[in-house]
């Protein structure tokens, strides 16, 4: 069974930086892209990041370039989004989902999120 | 970056309804590569169709998805209690993936 359990989450102070982690079970993780999407209070589900199954392909929205960085460590099933910078605006339920083998494919599987909130 | 919309906003139905959900993009998406997803606020969200018409692994057949270039469609042939939730499609056939603001399927 595919399970995906993202961690990290808090309530963070504007400027300042957090790291989320999503540990994966029930299939093989290196074979996968992986992708974080969040979705902020009453408003709908927005594509953050993906990263290839290599690392050698990695994208971003706009509104994180330069500011998020994703990352994978294949050898503990794990994916990971560093973020620095952070505003009010980042605040979000984020979810770690499982791409396809290749970039251009359809998230198959979701994980619960983990709730990001920038406050002062 | 493609934009999709999504209309109605909201869809107020009864159960055994039929449900019509449409999703218009502001450039052809490549390949078809559009999907669908049910969002049950507190759930994560589940996978309905992908490649604008297949349907995932163990969706129900009363779901189905159907267009291309830039006007897609997700039809529910009779709304079962559990079909109650929000949707959204997405297109991952270009960079930045972008997923439509949602249509809400509400019970009448």
């Amino acid at each position: 069974e595919v399970q995906l359990v993202e961690s990290g989450g808090n309530l963070v102070q504007p400027g300042r930086s957090l790291r989320l982690s999503c540990a994966a079970s029930g299939f093989t993780f290196d074979n996968y892209a992986m992708h974080w999407v969040r979705q902020a209070p009453g408003k709908g589900l927005e594509w953050v990041s993906g990263i290839s199954w290599n690392s050698e392909s990695i994208g971003y929205a706009d509104s994180v370039k330069d500011r998020f960085t994703i990352s994978r460590d294949n050898a503990k099933n794990s994916l990971y989004l560093q973020m620095n910078s952070l505003r009010p605006e980042d605040t979000a339920l984020y979810y770690c989902a499982k791409g396809g083998s290749s970039w251009y494919v359809h998230f198959d599987f979701w994980g619960q999120g983990t709730l990001v909130t920038v406050t002062s | 970056e493609i934009v999709l919309t999504q209309s109605p906003g909201t869809l107020s139905l009864s159960p055994g309804e039929r449900a019509t959900l449409s999703c218009r993009a502001s450039q052809s998406v490549r390949g078809s590569y559009l999907a669908w997803y049910q969002h049950v606020p507190g759930q994560a969200p589940r996978l309905l169709i992908y490649g604008a018409s297949s349907r995932a692994t163990g969706i129900p057949d009363r779901f189905s998805g159907s267009g291309s270039g830039t006007h897609f469609t997700l039809t529910i042939s009779r709304l079962e209690p559990e079909d109650f939730a929000v949707y959204y499609c997405q297109q991952y056939g270009s960079s930045p993936l972008t997923f439509g603001g949602g249509t809400k399927v509400e019970i009448k």
